[in-house]
């Protein structure tokens, strides 16, 4: 079965400072992958996804993603936080197929130190 | 173009009442997906209509049901509210499902008391 793990609940950095958010699937076939991000009082939105190609994903908001098939990873980075990259972020896989569904990870609340 | 609307946004309801959560997706998507989000559950898949029938559906009991309409407008029913149901229900729209950009719509809050 589909699954998505993001092993860090909540992280706290610097503004200015890197960061690297986690996320492992599990999934058979190469998988449809996607960042959303939920900030304070706004819906959901999309950061960036993969399915083929290039394995370094450029995201909007200067967000960029790494898919690495031998760790199943497809991780989150930013060189450089900004105080509103401070949200709720999700990673979420989708197969392909006529069953097809998006399955979401817990989420990682990020905190911006000012 | 117009984004993905909810109404209502905030409802208040008790237990052992019904409810019913509207969504209008972007025009042109006819694929709709409905969420229930909570803090210790993250987002879990409720359903996803396409074209007027169900396509997909998640893990949930039968008092969750859904439809759409041939203009892509779809609701989602919750029967017999339990205190559990309290959660932010949310809509994504994208035009052929899971594997499209999904475009969410702002929630709708409710709180079963």
């Amino acid at each position: 079965a589909q699954s998505v793990t993001q092993p860090d609940i909540h992280i706290t950095v610097s503004e200015g400072a890197s960061l690297e958010l986690r996320c492992n699937y599990s999934y058979g076939a190469t998988p449809y992958l996607f960042w959303y991000v939920q900030s304070p009082g706004q819906g959901l939105q999309l950061l960036l996804k993969y399915f083929s190609g290039d394995t370094l994903v450029q995201g909007i908001k200067g967000f960029e993603a790494e898919f690495k098939r031998s760790q199943s990873s497809f991780n989150l980075r930013k060189p450089s936080v900004h105080w509103s990259d401070a949200a709720e972020y999700f990673c979420a896989v989708a197969g392909a197929g006529n069953n097809r569904k998006l399955i979401w990870g817990l989420g990682t609340s990020l905190a911006v130190n000012p | 173009k117009a984004g993905v609307t909810q109404t209502p946004r905030y409802l208040i309801k008790t237990r052992g009442q019904q409810v019913t959560l509207s969504c209008s997706p972007i025009s042109g998507h006819r694929s709709v997906s409905w969420y229930q989000q909570t803090p210790g559950q993250g987002l879990q898949f409720l359903f996803e209509y396409f074209s007027e029938t169900q396509r997909n559906k998640g893990n949930f009991p039968g008092r969750f049901s859904g439809r759409q309409f041939s203009n892509s407008r779809s609701e989602m029913n919750v029967s017999t509210l339990e205190l559990g149901d309290s959660a932010l229900y949310l809509c994504a729209s994208s035009p052929g499902g899971a594997t499209d950009t999904q475009y969410f719509g702002p929630g709708t809050r409710l709180t079963v008391l």
